[in-house]
């Protein structure tokens, strides 16, 4: 089954405290990226990749880092979490430009996650 | 940058028919989505449009896009309770590095019995 998973789907954690959320997919789609989602705005991209040791900035990226070493794989890194970091985050993937179907994003689960 | 614009709530009467709206600013937008998301839950796609198309149906569902105006609905007809959940509308473009969608603020579309 295509899909897209995250880990942990929910994190409670302290300000300061470094913490990884994984992604992965199993579609072999070159594109990945990680958004985040607030009351009232939507979802906003954080950082995207658009293949293995390619990653570059999105509109909100300050405070966050990735890194893609393999194609499948996509964390998310906190190294010193803020409390308006707590938000819900959800990771995706895209088969990339030139494909048929619509240019659908496949999204995982959602991560919420809670810094006090 | 670039922009999309979604009214924040909708309440409707089961069985009336829903129309939930978003304008975009993107005048090389490719593709335009429609994603729901019931509570606690993820992204659903729903329906996606090509920006040289006027209009989709599937089922329930059209989506009407007006591409002078950058203005695309959703409707959804013969609403039902379980049809209550945020309305997210999204754009792409080729010129989105990497695959990005712009999500509007999302509407949350509230059915009563």
């Amino acid at each position: 089954e295509a899909q897209v998973t995250q880990n942990p789907r929910y994190l409670i954690t302290v300000t300061g405290k470094k913490l990884t959320v994984t992604c992965s997919q199993n579609m072999n789609h070159e594109y990945m990226s990680w958004y985040r989602q607030d009351p009232g705005l939507g979802l906003r991209q954080i950082y995207y990749s658009m293949n293995v040791e390619v990653t570059d900035k999105g509109d909100v990226p300050e405070g966050y880092k990735v890194s893609r070493k393999e194609k499948r794989n996509f964390p998310l890194i906190l190294e010193s979490p803020s409390p308006n970091q707590t938000s819900l985050y959800f990771c995706a993937s895209d088969p990339g430009p030139g494909l048929a179907g619509g240019g659908e994003q496949y999204f995982g689960p959602g991560t919420r996650l809670t810094v006090t | 940058g670039e922009d999309v614009e979604q009214s924040l709530f909708l309440s409707v009467r089961e069985g009336d028919s829903s129309v939930i709206n978003c304008t975009y600013t993107d005048s090389s937008s490719t593709y335009l989505y429609w994603y729901k998301q019931e509570p606690g839950a993820g992204l659903q796609l729903l329906t996606y449009i090509f920006s040289n198309m006027d209009m989709k149906q599937d089922q329930r569902l059209t989506v009407l896009l007006n591409k002078k105006d950058k203005h695309l609905s959703l409707r959804i007809a013969d609403t039902q309770t379980g049809d209550s959940a945020i309305y997210f509308c999204a754009e792409s473009s080729i010129y989105n590095q990497g695959g990005k969608l712009i999500f509007g603020q999302g509407t949350e579309l509230s059915v009563k019995p």
